[in-house]
């Protein structure tokens, strides 16, 4: 099946700096893809949505200054927290449904990237 | 607004015994539902979903779900549980769309010998 890759797998960085977290699809192209935050036993929510070409569409409560979105290609979407915090440690992960039609009844998900603010 | 709920937040279950996982949602619409399992160091996958048609969907490894429109329900069922389906269970809406999804809180599944 379809493959979504994060990069880093996890990272540990000091407080005030700031982290990129790539996402990737390996073997289709996604004009849109989505980054999901998940707490420690709690559900994914879903921060915002990575439109390649344009500007992303964060959700109600979502400071898009902190969490930046770039959807470079139609393979890649970057998310960088911005001057991290410890309150930004959590699990990141992202999704692409394939194509370019914005149909697509399915989606694949990314492994995830742990994010420890110290 | 749509939401999920779980209510189960840890299910244990013999291996060989039958599973039945809880997922109420509130939409004001017809859903799109999903189940997908999360594995440790894995991406999320997908086990069914429905969207209309019939209300019994059959999905991948055995799973298959009821969807109930009386009781806005979703459950997943399976009729032999195997160690390999220890993991974590997540039951989604989609919102405004199928795409963009509300997650439930999650039940993770445990297997005893």
């Amino acid at each position: 099946g379809a493959v979504v890759s994060q990069h880093p797998s996890w990272v540990i960085c000091k407080s005030g700096t700031s982290v990129k977290i790539e996402c990737r699809s390996l073997d289709f192209q996604a004009t849109t893809m989505f980054w999901y935050r998940q707490f420690p036993k709690q559900s994914l929510m879903l921060m915002a949505t990575s439109n390649e070409g344009s500007k992303a569409t964060y959700e109600q409560g979502v400071e898009k200054d902190k969490f930046l979105i770039n959807h470079a290609s139609l393979t890649l979407s970057t998310l960088t927290v911005t001057s991290a915090h410890p309150e930004d440690s959590s699990f990141y992960i992202c999704s692409a449904p394939p194509g370019t039609s914005g149909l697509s009844e399915t989606q694949y998900f990314g492994p995830g990237t742990r994010l420890l603010v110290l | 607004a749509q939401s999920v709920t779980q209510p189960d937040i840890h299910i244990t279950v013999s291996e060989g015994a039958s599973l039945e996982l809880r997922c109420n949602y509130s939409y004001g619409a017809t859903p799109y539902l999903f189940w997908y399992v999360q594995s440790p160091g894995q991406g999320l996958q997908l086990l069914l979903k429905y969207f209309s048609g019939d209300t019994l969907v059959q999905g991948i490894k055995g799973f298959e779900a009821e969807f109930k429109r009386s009781q806005s329900s979703f459950n997943l069922r399976k009729p032999s549980v195997h160690w390999s389906d220890a993991a974590e269970y997540f039951c989604a809406v989609g919102a405004t769309g199928f795409q963009k999804l509300v997650f439930g809180t999650g039940t993770r599944l445990l297997v005893s010998p």
